[in-house]
């Protein structure tokens, strides 16, 4: 069982919408988890993190945490042509960021 | 802020010779970076992770004597791949945490190395 795992895609958003991207992971002891949003042939950029049950928002983001369920969420309201890329959820357990292996958003005009 | 920079951008060197890649973290001190490696669509692979002023910790499978770590300062944190061959050829991108406490990480723009 992978540590942290996401659906790869690819999700197709029309411009405007919303995009809801799901995350699970197995470690219940993880306290800190993020999401990552990767442009094609370029590095990880920090977007989100978030450390208490519930939501979290940051502009047109919405990242939402349920440790029960051992879950995370992150939405992207009135997505844009330039949100397509690749959203890579982590959550810290064992000393490092344990990441899952990324979704693949399609935002289309 | 926290911005990690990352020395070269891009190498491209011939088979047996040895390539230095330096990450630094630029406003920031970060007592931990890591080092990953990332095939073309594929996710992030962890290779090691780097302490300053002590020895990295490398991921089970990856060869602490081909990647040379070395974590000299709060700031600064090298990978030498040495005797590169064409199979090191990849995306190498380092992070560095943030000593503050909260375990975000931040990345370096990565370093794309070719092997010919």
């Amino acid at each position: 069982q992978k540590e942290v795992e996401q659906n790869s895609g690819p999700l197709s958003v029309p411009e405007g919408a919303i995009a809801s991207l799901n995350c699970t992971y197995s470690d219940r002891g993880s306290q800190s988890f993020f999401w990552y949003r990767q442009y094609s042939g370029k590095s990880p950029e920090l977007i989100m993190s978030i450390y208490s049950n519930g939501d979290k928002e940051d502009g047109r983001f919405t990242a939402q945490l349920n440790k029960a369920s051992q879950y995370v969420s992150l939405l992207i309201r009135d997505s844009q042509p330039s949100d397509s890329a690749t959203y890579l959820c982590a959550a810290y357990s064992w000393g490092k960021l344990q990441f899952g292996a990324g979704t693949q958003v399609v935002v289309t005009p | 802020g926290a911005v990690v920079s990352q020395h070269p951008s891009r190498v491209i060197c011939k088979s047996g010779t040895s390539v230095k890649i330096e990450c630094r973290s630029l406003d920031f001190q970060a007592t931990t970076m890591f080092w990953y490696r990332q095939f073309p669509k594929k996710s992030l692979m962890l290779m090691a992770t780097s302490n300053e002023g002590s020895k990295a910790t490398y991921e089970q499978g990856v060869e602490k004597d081909k990647f040379l770590i070395n974590h000299a300062s709060l700031t600064l944190s090298t990978l030498t791949v040495t005797s590169a061959h064409p199979e090191d050829s990849s995306f190498y991108i380092c992070s560095a945490r943030h000593s503050g406490g909260l375990n975000e990480q931040f990345f370096g723009p990565g370093t794309r190395l070719t092997v010919l």
